[in-house]
């Protein structure tokens, strides 16, 4: 089975640190994508990749950017963190395209 | 970006009944996808439809493919305590960018 791993469950962090969140995957995926939910606004894409060194903006890439140095790696980089950004972020990957797409168990964060 | 407008927004019902959810668009799709999130983890593909009319199953759960292509129908029979979770609809759409777009999402509740 595909597993897709986020280094963290749950993140408090405080206005303006730089945040990291991190993904894995190990199932030789091509494609990476990270999304946040939000009450009432279903899963909206941030970033995503499809391929080493390549990222490509989603719908709401506004404070945030990425990392894929290797394939099986995906971060999401907050430069400044702020209240709005208080999220769940779920990582995602797939073999091709973007359709079946294996999630993480998401990152809950916490901005104070 | 774009959002799916999905309804209910949460349901609480009586096992053992039947349960229907929707799913509409201000646009086509080419394909509809059902993804179902247990609560703490991230999202699973439930079901995919990939043409027009198109009815397909998977064990309790019955999708439909909107003959308008701007729609897609979710049905749950005879609903059981582990059903419990948020049920989101899923459009891709060709020369979108390859992008998925998801909708609000359906919190669905069961009570024994």
């Amino acid at each position: 089975d595909v597993k897709v791993t986020q280094s963290s469950r749950y993140l408090v962090k405080r206005t303006g640190e730089k945040v990291f969140l991190e993904c894995v995957q190990d199932m030789d995926h091509e494609n990476m994508f990270w999304y946040r939910q939000d009450p009432g606004l279903g899963l909206r894409l941030i970033y995503f990749s499809y391929d080493v060194k390549m990222k490509e903006k989603g719908d709401i890439p506004e404070g945030y950017s990425v990392s894929r140095e290797k394939k099986e790696r995906f971060s999401l980089i907050l430069e400044s963190a702020s209240t709005n950004q208080t999220s769940m972020y779920l990582c995602a990957s797939s073999l091709q395209g973007n359709e079946k797409l294996f999630f993480g168990s998401g990152t809950q964060l916490s901005v104070l | 970006g774009q959002q799916l407008n999905q309804s209910p927004q949460s349901m609480f019902i009586q096992e053992g009944e039947d349960v229907s959810m929707n799913c509409t668009s201000s646009s086509i799709f080419n394909t509809w996808l059902w993804y179902k999130q247990d609560p703490g983890e991230g999202p699973v593909l439930l079901i995919a439809l990939y043409k027009a009319g198109e009815l397909t199953s998977n064990g309790r759960l019955t999708a439909q493919f909107g003959i308008t292509r701007k729609d897609s129908f979710l049905n749950i029979s005879a609903s059981i305590p582990s059903d419990v979770g948020i049920y989101f609809c899923a459009g891709a759409a060709w020369g979108g960018g390859n992008k998925l777009t998801f909708g609000t999402g359906t919190q669905l509740k069961v009570e024994l």
